[in-house]
């Protein structure tokens, strides 16, 4: 079947260390994004990418990080410097990037810091 | 700068009863789209509908409806009949011109009570 999967579905990490959450479709899709959601509020942009081995910053980028190395797959790595990580992570993917292109989401990755 | 405002927070209201979420957005562009997704208590964001800017006409799909009015910057999306099952959290989204990604509201809760 086609989709974005996204694992693990919960994730628990000490305070201090960084944590890799990963992104995968199979759409076929050029573009791929990542957002926060935290309780009570909608999603927040964090990196979106276009292409291969581009992407860009959306809003609240500090404190984390992206590669896409390869169409498929835009793993988010949440760094010690992220200073309030613990919400709820959602993958998205667009054919192409822009006004015209549907986004479609993953089941998401709820990342709680002890 | 673009901005999505969902002035409910939370709508509670009885099964059959019909109920409107209401959805104001702010944006520059004069080519965008407005979504419309729903979040299930499992997390994941389910696509409902997609308008652009330059289509006014009003949309029903079953139980569901979309009023988009441009003169007042909203689109505003009623279910008839509610049922149970609607329960979720909603939200509305606005994509622009550009490569950035969606623009979310902070969502309204619904509850539908037998």
């Amino acid at each position: 079947d086609g989709g974005i999967t996204q694992s693990p579905k919960y994730l628990f990490r000490k305070e201090g260390q960084n944590v890799t959450l990963s992104c995968e479709q199979n759409l076929n899709h050029d573009a791929m994004y990542w957002y926060r959601q935290d309780p009570g509020q909608g999603l927040r942009l964090i990196y979106y990418s276009q292409i291969v081995n581009d992407f860009q910053k959306g809003d609240i980028a500090e404190g984390y990080s992206v590669s896409r190395e390869k169409k498929e797959s835009f793993p988010l790595t949440v760094t010690s410097a992220q200073k309030n990580p613990t919400a709820f992570y959602l993958c998205a993917s667009s054919i192409v990037a822009g006004v015209y292109a549907e986004q479609f989401f993953g089941p998401g990755t709820r990342l709680t810091v002890l | 700068a673009q901005k999505v405002t969902q002035a409910q927070t939370e709508i509670s209201v009885v099964e059959k009863e019909d109920v409107t979420l209401d959805c104001v957005y702010e944006t520059r562009d004069t080519t965008y789209y407005l979504f419309w997704y729903k979040q299930p208590p499992s997390g994941e964001l389910v696509f409902l509908i997609r308008r652009n800017s330059f289509d006014e006409q009003n949309e029903i799909s079953g139980r569901y409806s979309w009023n988009f009015q441009k003169s007042t910057s909203s689109f505003n999306f009623t279910i008839t009949a509610s049922q149970v099952v609607d329960s979720a959290v909603y939200f509305c989204a606005l994509l622009g011109g550009g490569a950035d990604g969606l623009t979310f509201g902070k969502g309204t809760h619904l509850i539908i009570q037998p």
